[in-house]
């Protein structure tokens, strides 16, 4: 079967480091997404990652290892603006849908 | 456009009536996808349309849900006879293509059925 897991909430403290993993088991592989979406409003494209390694953008970095079937997305120097829920989304290459995780929510405090 | 448009952005309806709920993606995206998001809840797939076809309707939930799409562009999500459970925010996404590119959400239509 699909299956994208994430944890469901996390908090950190503004100005530090937070990872956030992501899981999956998909029958076909044809990249993984990071997307943010703030409370009320829709998600926005943060990386994308179809070769194993490290993406750096920014404060942001997302990894990949398709053998393990793991990412995660790495956020540095923290700001309260970060809280937001992150979706981890992994495109099927049978028919080029988009699988979805339930998203991880991040609480940053000061 | 320079982005996905949906419009309204807020619906709020009784029980029983019909909804229409639009979507303008961006300029050239020839995929276009809904997805619906219950509040507090992940991304629920609906439809995805590449051209004016859609290739996979396996997210309808029911067939009170009905979608279409103008060429390649408009697309239109109507759900007759609304229900209570049909209150969520109606996500509307368009990509280059299917096989390549990132997803663009639009602002999504905020649905209340009352």
């Amino acid at each position: 079967g699909q299956n994208i897991d994430q944890p469901t909430e996390m908090t950190a403290t503004e100005g530090a480091i937070v990872q956030i993993n992501c899981t999956y088991q998909t029958s076909g592989f044809n990249g993984l997404f990071w997307y943010q979406q703030h409370a009320g409003e829709a998600p926005t494209f943060l990386s994308y990652n179809v070769l194993d390694g490290l993406e750096e953008k920014g404060r942001f970095s997302s990894f990949l290892s398709r053998s393990k079937g793991y990412s995660y997305l790495l956020l540095k120097e923290l700001q309260m603006k970060d809280s937001a829920s992150y979706l981890c989304a992994v495109r099927d290459d049978s028919n080029y849908q988009l699988i979805w995780g339930a998203g991880t929510k991040l609480i940053i405090k000061p | 456009g320079a982005g996905v448009s949906q419009s309204p952005s807020n619906k709020v309806t009784e029980k029983g009536k019909d909804v229409e709920l639009r979507c303008d993606p961006i300029s050239g995206h020839t995929a276009l996808y809904w997805y619906r998001q219950r509040l507090g809840q992940g991304l629920e797939f609906l439809i995805y349309f590449q051209g004016n076809s859609a290739p996979d309707k396996s997210g309808l939930p029911s067939d009170r849900f009905s979608a279409e799409r103008t060429g390649e562009s408009v697309s239109t999500l109507t759900i007759q006879r609304t229900q209570q459970e049909d209150s969520a925010v109606y996500l509307c996404a368009s990509s280059l293509g299917a096989s390549g590119g990132k997803l663009v959400f639009g602002p999504g239509t905020r649905l209340t059925v009352l």
